[in-house]
Protein backbone atom coordinates (compact mmCIF):
# COMPACT_ATOMS: atom_id res chain seq x y z
CA UNK A 1 0.00 0.00 0.00
CA UNK A 2 1.38 3.81 -0.58
CA UNK A 3 1.70 5.42 3.03
CA UNK A 4 1.23 9.01 3.17
CA UNK A 5 2.64 11.30 5.18
CA UNK A 6 1.70 14.80 5.94
CA UNK A 7 3.02 17.81 7.91
CA UNK A 8 2.52 19.14 9.96
CA UNK A 9 0.36 17.74 11.96
CA UNK A 10 -1.04 20.56 13.89
CA UNK A 11 0.22 24.00 12.56
CA UNK A 12 -0.70 27.39 14.59
CA UNK A 13 -1.51 30.49 12.23
CA UNK A 14 -3.49 33.90 12.77
CA UNK A 15 -5.55 35.49 10.22
CA UNK A 16 -3.74 36.80 7.17
CA UNK A 17 -1.22 34.59 7.31
CA UNK A 18 0.23 31.99 4.33
CA UNK A 19 0.30 28.54 5.13
CA UNK A 20 1.61 25.27 3.54
CA UNK A 21 0.96 21.48 4.06
CA UNK A 22 3.29 19.03 3.01
CA UNK A 23 2.69 15.68 1.69
CA UNK A 24 4.70 12.65 0.91
CA UNK A 25 3.94 9.44 -0.66
CA UNK A 26 5.86 6.08 -0.29
CA UNK A 27 6.26 6.12 -3.82
CA UNK A 28 5.79 8.01 -6.79
CA UNK A 29 1.97 8.84 -7.65
CA UNK A 30 2.74 10.94 -10.56
CA UNK A 31 -0.11 14.06 -9.52
CA UNK A 32 -2.83 11.52 -8.06
CA UNK A 33 -3.12 13.70 -5.44
CA UNK A 34 -5.96 15.57 -3.68
CA UNK A 35 -6.86 17.69 -0.67
CA UNK A 36 -10.11 17.49 1.54
CA UNK A 37 -11.08 20.22 4.62
CA UNK A 38 -12.57 18.69 7.17
CA UNK A 39 -14.65 20.52 9.75
CA UNK A 40 -15.34 18.79 13.76
CA UNK A 41 -18.60 17.16 12.72
CA UNK A 42 -18.78 17.40 9.10
CA UNK A 43 -17.99 15.74 5.90
CA UNK A 44 -14.75 16.17 4.18
CA UNK A 45 -14.97 18.29 1.61
CA UNK A 46 -12.66 18.35 -1.89
CA UNK A 47 -10.33 21.22 -2.14
CA UNK A 48 -8.15 20.48 -4.72
CA UNK A 49 -7.73 17.04 -7.12
CA UNK A 50 -4.86 16.33 -9.30
CA UNK A 51 -2.57 17.73 -7.53
CA UNK A 52 -3.13 21.46 -8.47
CA UNK A 53 -6.59 21.67 -9.76
CA UNK A 54 -8.80 23.74 -7.81
CA UNK A 55 -12.63 22.31 -7.10
CA UNK A 56 -15.52 24.36 -8.56
CA UNK A 57 -16.24 27.16 -5.76
CA UNK A 58 -13.22 26.79 -3.86
CA UNK A 59 -12.06 30.00 -3.44
CA UNK A 60 -8.49 30.90 -5.21
CA UNK A 61 -6.40 31.35 -1.84
CA UNK A 62 -5.95 27.46 -1.69
CA UNK A 63 -3.33 26.30 -4.42
CA UNK A 64 -2.01 22.59 -4.49
CA UNK A 65 1.64 21.94 -5.88
CA UNK A 66 3.71 18.89 -6.97
CA UNK A 67 4.23 15.60 -8.66
CA UNK A 68 5.88 11.95 -8.22
CA UNK A 69 6.22 11.81 -3.89
CA UNK A 70 5.89 15.86 -2.96
CA UNK A 71 3.09 17.60 -2.36
CA UNK A 72 1.96 21.05 -1.36
CA UNK A 73 -1.66 22.45 -0.16
CA UNK A 74 -1.04 26.49 0.23
CA UNK A 75 -3.36 29.13 1.70
CA UNK A 76 -2.33 32.78 0.51
CA UNK A 77 -4.55 34.21 3.45
CA UNK A 78 -5.93 32.44 6.28
CA UNK A 79 -9.23 33.84 6.66
CA UNK A 80 -11.49 32.74 9.99
CA UNK A 81 -13.73 29.95 7.45
CA UNK A 82 -10.44 28.27 7.15
CA UNK A 83 -9.44 26.60 10.46
CA UNK A 84 -10.28 23.05 9.86
CA UNK A 85 -8.31 19.85 9.27
CA UNK A 86 -6.66 19.26 5.71
CA UNK A 87 -6.34 15.72 4.50
CA UNK A 88 -4.18 14.50 1.49
CA UNK A 89 -5.29 11.47 -0.36
CA UNK A 90 -3.60 9.32 -3.59
CA UNK A 91 -5.73 7.60 -5.45
CA UNK A 92 -2.91 6.51 -8.15
CA UNK A 93 -3.44 2.61 -7.05
CA UNK A 94 -5.95 1.11 -4.48
CA UNK A 95 -6.69 1.25 -1.75
CA UNK A 96 -6.84 4.81 -1.68
CA UNK A 97 -4.73 6.10 1.10
CA UNK A 98 -4.78 9.26 2.62
CA UNK A 99 -2.47 11.35 5.45
CA UNK A 100 -2.78 11.56 8.98
CA UNK A 101 -4.19 14.99 8.75
CA UNK A 102 -2.99 18.31 9.57
CA UNK A 103 -4.77 20.74 12.16
CA UNK A 104 -4.96 24.41 11.18
CA UNK A 105 -5.36 26.11 14.42
CA UNK A 106 -6.05 30.01 15.19
CA UNK A 107 -2.75 31.07 17.28
CA UNK B 1 -27.24 19.68 -6.41
CA UNK B 2 -25.25 16.46 -5.52
CA UNK B 3 -27.20 15.10 -2.41
CA UNK B 4 -26.29 11.43 -0.50
CA UNK B 5 -27.75 10.56 2.62
CA UNK B 6 -26.49 7.62 4.57
CA UNK B 7 -28.82 5.62 6.45
CA UNK B 8 -28.56 2.42 8.82
CA UNK B 9 -25.81 2.80 11.09
CA UNK B 10 -26.29 2.30 15.39
CA UNK B 11 -25.30 -0.39 18.17
CA UNK B 12 -23.99 -3.57 17.20
CA UNK B 13 -22.55 -6.37 19.14
CA UNK B 14 -19.11 -7.65 18.24
CA UNK B 15 -19.22 -10.52 15.59
CA UNK B 16 -22.75 -9.05 14.78
CA UNK B 17 -24.03 -7.75 11.33
CA UNK B 18 -25.31 -4.42 10.06
CA UNK B 19 -26.25 -3.02 6.18
CA UNK B 20 -25.36 0.33 5.63
CA UNK B 21 -27.54 2.22 2.71
CA UNK B 22 -26.93 6.09 0.80
CA UNK B 23 -29.51 7.79 -1.14
CA UNK B 24 -28.16 9.56 -3.91
CA UNK B 25 -30.02 12.43 -5.43
CA UNK B 26 -29.42 15.64 -8.16
CA UNK B 27 -27.05 13.64 -10.29
CA UNK B 28 -27.26 10.58 -12.38
CA UNK B 29 -26.22 7.75 -10.13
CA UNK B 30 -26.24 5.17 -12.43
CA UNK B 31 -22.58 6.77 -14.46
CA UNK B 32 -20.50 7.66 -11.01
CA UNK B 33 -18.48 5.23 -8.90
CA UNK B 34 -18.99 5.30 -5.51
CA UNK B 35 -17.11 4.93 -2.33
CA UNK B 36 -17.34 4.23 1.36
CA UNK B 37 -15.01 5.80 3.89
CA UNK B 38 -14.58 5.49 7.38
CA UNK B 39 -13.70 7.75 10.37
CA UNK B 40 -12.94 6.06 13.92
CA UNK B 41 -13.50 8.75 16.51
CA UNK B 42 -11.17 11.01 16.77
CA UNK B 43 -9.01 9.67 14.23
CA UNK B 44 -8.49 10.45 10.63
CA UNK B 45 -9.70 8.78 7.13
CA UNK B 46 -9.80 5.42 5.86
CA UNK B 47 -10.78 4.36 2.35
CA UNK B 48 -13.05 1.37 2.48
CA UNK B 49 -14.46 0.20 -0.64
CA UNK B 50 -15.01 1.07 -3.40
CA UNK B 51 -17.86 0.18 -6.83
CA UNK B 52 -18.05 0.95 -10.43
CA UNK B 53 -21.05 2.45 -12.11
CA UNK B 54 -22.26 -0.85 -13.63
CA UNK B 55 -21.26 -2.99 -10.34
CA UNK B 56 -18.52 -4.38 -12.59
CA UNK B 57 -15.63 -3.98 -10.44
CA UNK B 58 -15.26 -3.49 -6.76
CA UNK B 59 -12.11 -3.45 -4.04
CA UNK B 60 -11.90 -3.18 -0.77
CA UNK B 61 -9.28 -2.45 2.03
CA UNK B 62 -7.31 -5.50 3.29
CA UNK B 63 -9.17 -4.10 6.95
CA UNK B 64 -12.62 -5.20 5.57
CA UNK B 65 -12.02 -8.07 3.09
CA UNK B 66 -13.90 -10.64 3.01
CA UNK B 67 -16.24 -9.53 5.42
CA UNK B 68 -17.46 -6.19 4.18
CA UNK B 69 -19.58 -6.39 0.62
CA UNK B 70 -20.31 -3.21 -1.79
CA UNK B 71 -23.24 -3.59 -3.64
CA UNK B 72 -25.29 -0.49 -5.50
CA UNK B 73 -28.73 -0.38 -7.27
CA UNK B 74 -29.14 1.73 -10.16
CA UNK B 75 -33.06 1.66 -10.58
CA UNK B 76 -33.18 2.83 -6.93
CA UNK B 77 -29.84 5.48 -6.61
CA UNK B 78 -28.78 3.33 -3.84
CA UNK B 79 -25.38 2.70 -2.65
CA UNK B 80 -24.94 -0.04 0.36
CA UNK B 81 -22.36 -1.41 2.69
CA UNK B 82 -23.05 -5.13 3.83
CA UNK B 83 -20.75 -5.68 6.97
CA UNK B 84 -20.30 -9.07 8.45
CA UNK B 85 -18.35 -10.20 11.74
CA UNK B 86 -18.16 -6.66 13.04
CA UNK B 87 -15.67 -5.64 15.41
CA UNK B 88 -14.37 -3.00 17.92
CA UNK B 89 -12.16 -1.32 15.00
CA UNK B 90 -15.05 -1.35 12.80
CA UNK B 91 -16.45 1.81 15.03
CA UNK B 92 -16.82 4.65 13.12
CA UNK B 93 -18.72 6.85 11.15
CA UNK B 94 -19.38 5.61 7.34
CA UNK B 95 -19.53 7.93 4.59
CA UNK B 96 -20.26 7.25 1.25
CA UNK B 97 -18.26 9.63 -1.26
CA UNK B 98 -18.96 9.83 -5.28
CA UNK B 99 -16.02 9.48 -7.51
CA UNK B 100 -13.64 7.42 -8.98
CA UNK B 101 -10.42 8.77 -7.59
CA UNK B 102 -10.88 12.34 -6.14
CA UNK B 103 -13.85 12.28 -4.41
CA UNK B 104 -16.03 15.49 -4.85
CA UNK B 105 -19.49 14.61 -2.99
CA UNK B 106 -20.02 13.39 0.74
CA UNK B 107 -23.13 12.14 2.48
CA UNK B 108 -23.23 13.76 6.58
CA UNK B 109 -22.06 10.06 7.50
CA UNK B 110 -23.87 7.04 9.52
CA UNK B 111 -22.24 6.30 12.93
CA UNK B 112 -21.66 2.21 13.49
CA UNK B 113 -20.73 1.39 17.09
CA UNK B 114 -19.41 -1.99 17.60
CA UNK B 115 -19.62 -2.94 21.34
CA UNK B 116 -20.80 -5.53 23.99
Amino acid sequence: DIQMTQSPSTLSASVGDRVTVTCRASQSISTWLAWYQQKPGKAPKLLIYRASTLESGVPSRFSGSGSGTEFTLTISSLQPDDFATYYCQQYNSYPYTFGQGTKLEIK
Amino acid sequence: EVHLVEAGGGLVQPGGSLTLSCGASGFIFSSFSMNWVRQAPGKGLEWVSYITSSSSTTSYADSVKGRFTISRDNGKNLLFLEMNNLRDEDTAVYYCARGSGWLDSWGQGTLVTVSS
